[in-house]
């Protein structure tokens, strides 16, 4: 069985300073990890993902993230929010040899950000 | 390349009234699902495909069908479209082969069943 948290519905930073949106995941298999970003009334894009290489994961517009397996966790930094980052964030857990449940989204995060 | 497509973006229907919400891929993925979007809920997945000639239930499958006849289309069909389906639909397509699995969306279909 696989499932995700999203422990954060609602994060609102300032413009120019960190972001952090926290995701916790449960995989019987080692799983893929993906952050997608929704702005409002558009579909999803993907931010970055995880497939077991490296830990650190780089993706678009400046986000990373970092693959704690001892944690369990995939949380989604930046370093300086922008305006144009607020939108809703969904971490997605994909057990590769799993087809009963697939692919499992979190219930989102809405990221704000203040002038 | 169009990656997946979806048809059409925005849709009022009546409540009793079917309609079909289409999806086609031209990336050869063998997998595909339908997700329906409903505020505070996150992502539900309906049904879902791992070839043609394949499908199966998701979370929230009631009131939905689906087929599989390609590998390029998985539509989804509204039986009875009643209230309770008025959401965002999101199709998906990904590469089940490979350890790669990124999940490739459609922009939506916006339901509303009055």
């Amino acid at each position: 069985a696989q499932s995700v948290t999203q422990l954060d519905s609602h994060v609102s930073v300032s413009e120019g300073t960190p972001v952090l949106l926290r995701c916790n995941y449960s995989s019987s298999y080692s799983p893929s990890l993906f952050w997608y970003v929704q702005h409002p009334n558009k579909g999803l894009q993907l931010l970055l993902k995880y497939t077991s290489a490296a830990t650190l994961v780089k993706g678009i517009n400046g986000f990373e993230a970092e693959f704690k397996k001892s944690e369990t966790s995939f949380h989604l930094t930046k370093p300086s929010a922008h305006m144009s980052d607020a939108a809703e964030y969904f971490c997605v857990v994909s057990a590769q040899y799993s087809s009963a449940s697939k692919i499992i989204f979190g219930s989102g995060t809405r990221l704000s950000i203040r002038p | 390349n169009a990656g997946v497509t979806q048809t059409p973006k925005f849709q009022v229907l009546k409540t009793g009234q079917s309609m079909t919400l289409q999806c086609a891929q031209d990336m050869n993925h063998e997998y595909m699902s339908w997700y329906r979007q409903d505020p505070g809920m996150g992502l539900r997945l309906i049904h879902y495909s791992v070839g043609a000639g394949i499908t199966d239930q998701g979370e929230v499958p009631n009131g939905y069908n689906v087929s599989r006849s390609t590998t390029e289309d998985f539509p989804l069909r509204l039986l009875s479209a009643a209230p309770s389906q008025t959401s965002v639909y999101f199709c998906a397509s990904s590469d089940d082969r490979g350890s790669e699995n990124t999940i490739y969306f459609g922009e939506g279909s916006w339901l509303t069943v009055v």
